[in-house]
């Protein structure tokens, strides 16, 4: 039982460059999310999905796509990278829409746009 | 909107004290309160939560404690080791929604 995978774990980009970070998961979780992590300012969501083929804005989502088009991947793109979306990015699922569920992290992507 | 505010961001504290973090919520309607511990490279991983029907929850060494009235909850890690030593986030949700509203977080250093 693999968990939550991210990939790639680190990555450069240079302004204006695309990419795709990747997340899946096999624990069948209908809730699947993303955030990213900067220093003093904890987990912030950027998006986030209840569900194939569903997906809702989180408190941070400008400059950042999601898709969901099978239940275990959630993909994050950067359609333009900025220096201002250097971070870690983490992201996350769980089970049941609304109830109270232990979220599982992945391990994390730290992103450096240069 | 929703807030979540941890105090304090860096605890430093000898090895065998107690440690205690607070957060504070805003949101009233908020019913789930879960505490990650973030090891250094790692992912938040749950250490222990507590529902709004519950004043108190103890697992060991960690105990997390709920004021609905105040709007604070606790976490108390007591008989600290140095693998305590880690970030700690706080959260909250309310009933009928999807997100975690996280706390800013705290860094813990027990020191042997």
């Amino acid at each position: 039982n693999a968990g939550v995978t991210q990939t790639p774990k680190f990555q450069v980009l240079k302004t204006g460059q695309s990419m795709t970070l990747q997340c899946a998961q096999d624990m069948n979780h209908e809730y699947m999310s993303w955030y990213r992590q900067d220093p003093g300012m904890g987990l912030r969501l950027i998006h986030y999905s209840v569900g194939a083929g569903i997906t809702d804005q989180g408190e941070v989502p400008n400059g950042y796509n999601v898709s969901r088009s099978t239940t275990e991947d959630f993909p994050l793109r950067l359609l333009s990278a900025a220096p201002s979306q250097t971070s870690v990015y983490f992201c996350a699922s769980r089970y049941d829409q609304g109830k109270n569920t232990e979220a599982f992290f992945g391990q994390g992507t730290r992103l450096t746009v240069v | 909107g929703e807030n979540v505010e941890q105090h304090p961001s860096t605890l430093s504290v000898q090895e065998g004290d107690s440690a205690v973090i607070k957060c504070t919520y805003s949101d009233s309607a908020s019913n789930y309160f879960p505490w990650y511990k973030q090891e250094l490279g790692k992912g938040p991983q749950l250490i222990i939560d507590i529902r709004s029907n519950v004043g108190e929850k103890k697992d060991q060494r960690i105990a997390v404690t709920l004021n609905k009235t105040a709007k604070h909850f606790s976490l108390h890690i007591t008989e600290t080791q140095p693998e305590d030593s880690a970030v700690y986030f706080c959260a909250a949700k309310t009933s009928g929604t999807y997100k975690y509203i996280f706390g800013t977080g705290t860094r813990l250093k027990v020191l042997a």
